[in-house]
């Protein structure tokens, strides 16, 4: 089945440093790729939808200058967490929109800001 | 706007009983409805989707859920709970537009007890 490669899957940064999340779509092309980002307990909140080759699209709230998503190619799409501090520590999960109205998830990120 | 509701944050039920996970949803249109399933730390899994069809969809591991349009609800269901059920489980909607995003409900945690 379709399956996306997310690394890294736990990342420890210090505050202020940018930290980089990598989705890989390994076996179809992926035109649309979602970021989420999940507090403990908590639903998933959707960061942005990006789509291959023009710019992310962002959901209210979110700073797109912090967060800042490339997708360059139908099988990359990455998450740069820029100036990172603690309240920046979360979990965060990308997804790919399936061609069968599916959508297939990576297995996430543990960002902590220390 | 769409949306997902799930009313009960956490189920608890005996190993060996039949579970059910609620789902409400409020979208215009008809409505693409999913559950997945998160363990600790990890990214979501799939469990079964209704795009149109019969109202009763099966999945994986045993589970199915019923599409209720008049009631608006698609709630998750098992007739025989293991302790290995225990997980986060998710409810997502959808509309059938290309590229739609998904939004989750706020996650019901699921206890089986041995």
């Amino acid at each position: 089945g379709a399956v996306v490669s997310q690394h890294p899957s736990r990342v420890i940064c210090k505050s202020g440093t940018s930290v980089k999340i990598e989705c890989r779509s390994l076996d179809f092309q992926a035109t649309t790729m979602f970021w989420y980002r999940q507090f403990p307990k908590q639903s998933l909140m959707l960061m942005a939808t990006s789509n291959e080759g023009s710019k992310a699209t962002y959901e209210q709230g979110v700073e797109k200058d912090k967060f800042l998503i490339n997708h360059a190619s139908l099988t990359l799409s990455t998450l740069t967490v820029t100036s990172a501090h603690p309240e920046d520590s979360s979990f965060y999960i990308c997804s790919a929109r399936l061609n069968n109205y599916g959508y297939t998830f990576g297995s996430g990120t543990r960002l902590t800001v220390v | 706007a769409q949306s997902v509701a799930q009313p009960e944050d956490q189920v608890n039920v005996a190993e060996g009983n039949p579970l059910t996970v609620k789902c409400t949803y409020s979208v215009s249109g008809n409505p693409y409805l999913f559950w997945y399933v998160q363990y600790p730390n990890r990214g979501l899994q799939f469990l079964l989707k209704y795009i149109t069809g019969d109202n009763l969809v099966k999945g994986s591991y045993g589970f199915e859920a019923e599409f209720n349009k008049s009631q608006t609800s698609f709630h998750l269901k098992k007739p025989s709970a293991l302790v290995s059920d225990s997980a986060l489980y998710f409810c997502a909607v959808s509309f059938q537009t290309s590229g739609s995003r998904l939004t989750f409900g706020e996650g019901t945690q699921l206890t089986v007890n041995p």
